[in-house]
């Protein structure tokens, strides 16, 4: 079974930003929080991982709280390109990671 | 990089029959994964490689699958007297090591078995 749990889905108006959530409340001090995200037909695409500290790359932000038991993925100014099923993972390395069912982010115009 | 790259994109066949897909991972990458994604689920695990070395298999992984990485470059992954409850979407990626870093995933190969 899947260590976090998602709202199933989510909207956000194109330009906004996007803030997704995720509870991961068992999470264990060597397990890295991971985001990945799948758009429609495709097979899914890395975006952002973190252990304890917040982290930010070209595609988006992860704010992680300081008892490491929830995450943000943050998505600064959202595009229709961001439609997806965004998947959070945690997992001590890329071994055997659990997907669980996501959060479908609707982005409309 | 070129991307892992997985073939045939989409695979129709009659229960019984067996199948085999393909995947080539990134080169040098040492991870190559397979996973299972049935419709309106995430991604299941079935098994991944170092190199050759097959190193963990799921108990999804039944014995009508099997997989191979013989050179470890390139895999197979074939399953056996298909059922229908195989049609899935069959995905594929790879990384460079094992620790906590990105996997890239290929575009995966859609089973349907009638």
């Amino acid at each position: 079974d899947a260590k976090t749990t998602q709202p199933p889905s989510m909207d956000c108006a194109e330009g906004r930003a996007a803030n997704l959530p995720c509870n991961h409340s068992t999470i264990s001090g060597n397990e890295y929080v991971y985001w990945y995200r799948q758009i429609h037909s495709q097979g899914p695409q890395y975006i952002i991982h973190g252990l304890k500290n917040n982290e930010t790359n070209e595609m988006a932000s992860l704010i992680i709280t300081e008892d490491r038991k929830s995450s943000t993925l943050i998505l600064p100014h959202a595009t229709l390109r961001d439609t997806a099923v965004y998947y959070c993972i945690v997992g001590q390395n890329t071994d055997k990671l659990i997907f669980g069912t996501g959060t479908r982010l609707q982005v409309f115009p | 990089d070129t991307g892992v790259s997985q073939d045939p994109r989409h695979k129709i066949t009659k229960r019984g029959q067996n199948v085999t897909f393909r995947c080539d991972p990134i080169s040098e990458h040492n991870r190559l994964y397979w996973y299972r994604q049935t419709l309106g689920q995430g991604p299941e695990f079935l098994t991944y490689f170092q190199n050759e070395a097959q190193l963990e298999k799921s108990r999804l992984l039944s014995d009508r699958f099997s997989a191979e990485r013989p050179k470890g470059s390139f895999s197979t992954l074939e399953i056996q007297r298909t059922e229908q409850g195989d049609s899935a979407m069959y995905l594929c990626a790879s990384s460079r090591t094992g620790g906590p870093e990105k996997l890239f995933f290929g575009s995966g190969t859609q089973l349907s078995v009638l």
